[in-house]
């Protein structure tokens, strides 16, 4: 079993719609929770770090970790076409500065 | 404030040759993270160094590969002979002192290697 698991979808949706995107893990050493954005052919870009369990929010964008189930989540409302891109879901142990684990990525396309 | 700087951002290497990737992390950051991403893949771990210490290689291929951080100038990898399973998009992060909450660490644009 992969340490993190993110669907690599990819997934098309229309403009204004909510998205959720979703990882599952398997280390209960993981403590810190980020959700990175990946242009096309771009290094990936901080969105939301969430430490522990909880929810986080900023702006459209809202991430929930669930520590029970091994479980996080990133939700965007409203979609607009630029938030077509990879979403990568990454975690790393208590320390903070610690290697991160990636997800796969999914492709996510917002039409018009 | 300059963000992570990575170069060059395109190397084409035959096989065979070195190749020689560097980053220069964000002002006031002293942590340095090297990551591999290959075609339909995540990104992987590689490396994290301090400056003068390599702190956690556990993600390096036993061969071939090594990591620096020097005292002055920028972190480089070194791939030795490379082949064409090398090529990958390379990326380097870095993060402020460690030990505090939220030290997330933040990427250069990477750089693509091609071996022919």
């Amino acid at each position: 079993q992969k340490e993190v698991e993110q669907d690599p979808g990819p997934l098309s949706v229309p403009e204004g719609a909510i998205v959720s995107l979703n990882c599952t893990y398997s280390n209960s050493a993981f403590q810190y929770f980020m959700w990175y954005r990946q242009y096309s052919r771009k290094g990936p870009e901080l969105l939301m770090y969430t430490y522990s369990s909880g929810n986080k929010e900023d702006g459209r964008f809202t991430a929930q970790v669930d520590k029970s189930s091994k479980y996080i989540s990133l939700f965007i409302r409203d979609s607009q076409p630029s938030d077509s891109a990879t979403y990568l879901c990454a975690m790393s142990g208590a320390g903070g500065s610690e290697k991160l684990v990636f997800g796969k990525g999914m492709k996510l396309t917002v039409n018009p | 404030n300059a963000g992570v700087m990575q170069n060059p951002r395109h190397l084409v290497r035959r096989r065979g040759q070195e190749a020689r990737l560097r980053c220069s992390p964000m002002k006031g950051h002293s942590h340095v993270y090297w990551y591999r991403q290959l075609p339909e893949e995540g990104l992987k771990f590689m490396v994290y160094l301090q400056k003068e210490n390599i702190i956690d290689e556990s993600g390096m291929p036993k061969e071939r590969f090594s990591a620096e951080f020097p005292k002055e100038g920028p972190s480089i990898l070194r791939i030795q002979q490379v082949v064409r399973g090398d090529s990958a998009a390379y990326f380097c992060a870095s993060s402020p002192w460690g030990g505090r909450i939220a030290d997330t660490q933040y990427f250069g644009p990477g750089t693509r290697l091609t071996v022919l």
